[in-house]
């Protein structure tokens, strides 16, 4: 069974500062998704990774992926207060069903 | 630009109530997904369809069932509602199976008395 974790699963941070969320998976898979979901709110589509060494950059947001570690990562760069939300990532692996499978999020609060 | 289209967009059922949850994709996208997200919880995946036939199938309960329409919308039927079926549950659509090119809709929250 396909296992997606995260870490931290809290996260409070200061405006300006960076940080990394980690996403750590456990099947071959090169199809890694992260998304965005504001409290009571659906998931917004923030970055689709489809290859080893893929890196995609939004704003403040930067993901990247390593299929052979089954890692990929979120970096904040000098965080704002409107980053606050909870972070998923989502896999589907490259055998069997083509489901996603969430991590178990990052809730990230920004303090000013 | 059309997005996802749910309904209702909340509704409070009681214990062994049945539930009907709509889900409308974006035009001409023919897969639909169903999601569960209890609270704190990541989503997890229900079902899905392709082209009006299932086409994969997660944790859903057998209280549970669904079927896209020849219109390609969607409907999650639930029966014998439990407490702890009160969540959120999400539709996506997509465009062919493409699970991580599919928009997700607004969520239906659904709460058992």
């Amino acid at each position: 069974e396909l296992k997606v974790e995260q870490n931290p699963l809290f996260l409070s941070m200061q405006e300006g500062k960076n940080y990394t969320i980690y996403c750590n998976y456990s099947t071959t898979s090169d199809r890694l998704y992260w998304y965005r979901q504001d409290p009571g709110k659906s998931l917004e589509s923030l970055f689709v990774l489809l290859s080893n060494g893929a890196v995609k950059q939004e704003g403040r947001l930067m993901a990247s992926l390593d299929t052979k570690a089954r890692l990929s990562t979120l970096h904040i760069t000098a965080a704002v207060h409107d980053l606050s939300a909870t972070y998923f990532c989502a896999v589907v692996p490259n055998f069997g069903n083509e489901k996603l499978t969430f991590g178990t999020g990052t809730r990230l609060t920004i303090i000013p | 630009a059309a997005g996802v289209i749910q309904s209702p967009r909340h509704l409070i059922k009681e214990k062994r109530e049945t539930a009907t949850l709509k889900c409308y994709p974006i035009p001409r996208h023919d897969t639909v997904y169903w999601y569960q997200q209890g609270p704190g919880q990541d989503p997890q995946f229900l079902i899905s369809f392709y082209e009006k036939m299932q086409s994969d199938k997660g944790s859903i309960p057998d209280r549970f069932s669904a079927q896209q329409f020849s219109d390609y919308h969607s409907e999650l039927n639930m029966s014998s509602l439990e407490l702890g079926d009160s969540a959120l549950y999400f539709c996506a659509s997509s465009l062919g199976r493409q699970p991580g090119a599919q928009y997700f809709g607004p969520g239906t929250r659904l709460l058992v008395l």
